[in-house]
């Protein structure tokens, strides 16, 4: 059973930019949680969705934001970015809400210049 | 608000030395505790759990015991291996409500050396 997947690997953008991340749980699982890890704050949480519908939300500016498909795969997207946005963001997938295990993905490292 | 608090890293250890990193946590009722791993490179793997007071989780050597009345849930291994090396993060989770949102401490980096 593959994994959770999350492209691109590697992104490097300029601020004021806008950005997409893509994220494919895996199969079975409709729930997708996503959170930011960076040195100085370590991991935060930034919202999760199931059944297309988001569930929970971090305290994060309105510039990040999410959603997910008919086939459980989800996007985030950053609009307006600025270097403080440079992190890897990790894409974790369960098969429900509540559930006691998340898996992650590898993330995608998003560089800000 | 919820928060965990983790020992700072780096630990270095040698090989066959006992671990322990330290975890404490901030939260009303009664959250779920959890440990996670990352490995160099990768996303992060669950390693253990506990769901209430006084549970063990326990995986692949390591053990934590959930500890209400210290609201403590530390990492221990009687004697880690050069593969244990990575960066280790003490989670919770509230039972109701939470969803699958976490709250992370800040990790934990482990050095195992020969």
């Amino acid at each position: 059973k593959a994994g959770v997947t999350q492209t691109p690997r590697y992104l490097i953008k300029t601020r004021g930019q806008q950005v997409t991340l893509s994220c494919s749980p895996i199969s079975g699982h409709r729930s997708v949680s996503w959170y930011q890890q960076t040195p100085g704050q370590g991991l935060q949480f930034l919202f999760e969705y199931f059944s297309e519908t988001q569930r929970n939300k971090g305290n994060f500016p309105g510039r990040f934001s999410g959603r997910q498909f008919s086939n459980s795969r989800s996007e985030m997207n950053v609009s307006t970015l600025e270097l403080g946005d440079s992190a890897l963001y990790l894409c974790a997938s369960s098969p429900q809400v509540e559930n006691e295990k998340l898996f992650f993905g590898s993330g995608t490292q998003l560089s800000v210049l | 608000g919820d928060s965990v608090t983790q020992m700072e890293g780096p630990v270095t250890l040698s090989e066959e030395a006992f671990l322990t990193i330290n975890c404490t946590y901030t939260a009303t009722g009664y959250p779920s505790l959890f440990w996670y791993v990352q490995y160099p490179g990768e996303g992060l793997q669950l390693l253990l759990k506990a769901t209430k007071a006084d549970d063990k989780g326990s995986n692949k050597g390591f053990e934590a015991t959930y500890r209400k009345e210290t609201t403590s849930f530390h990492l221990e291994k009687g004697s880690v291996q050069v593969s244990d090396s990575a960066v280790y993060f003490c989670a919770l989770r509230h039972i109701t409500g939470g969803g699958n949102k976490l709250t992370f401490g800040t990790g934990t980096q482990l050095k195992v050396e020969l």
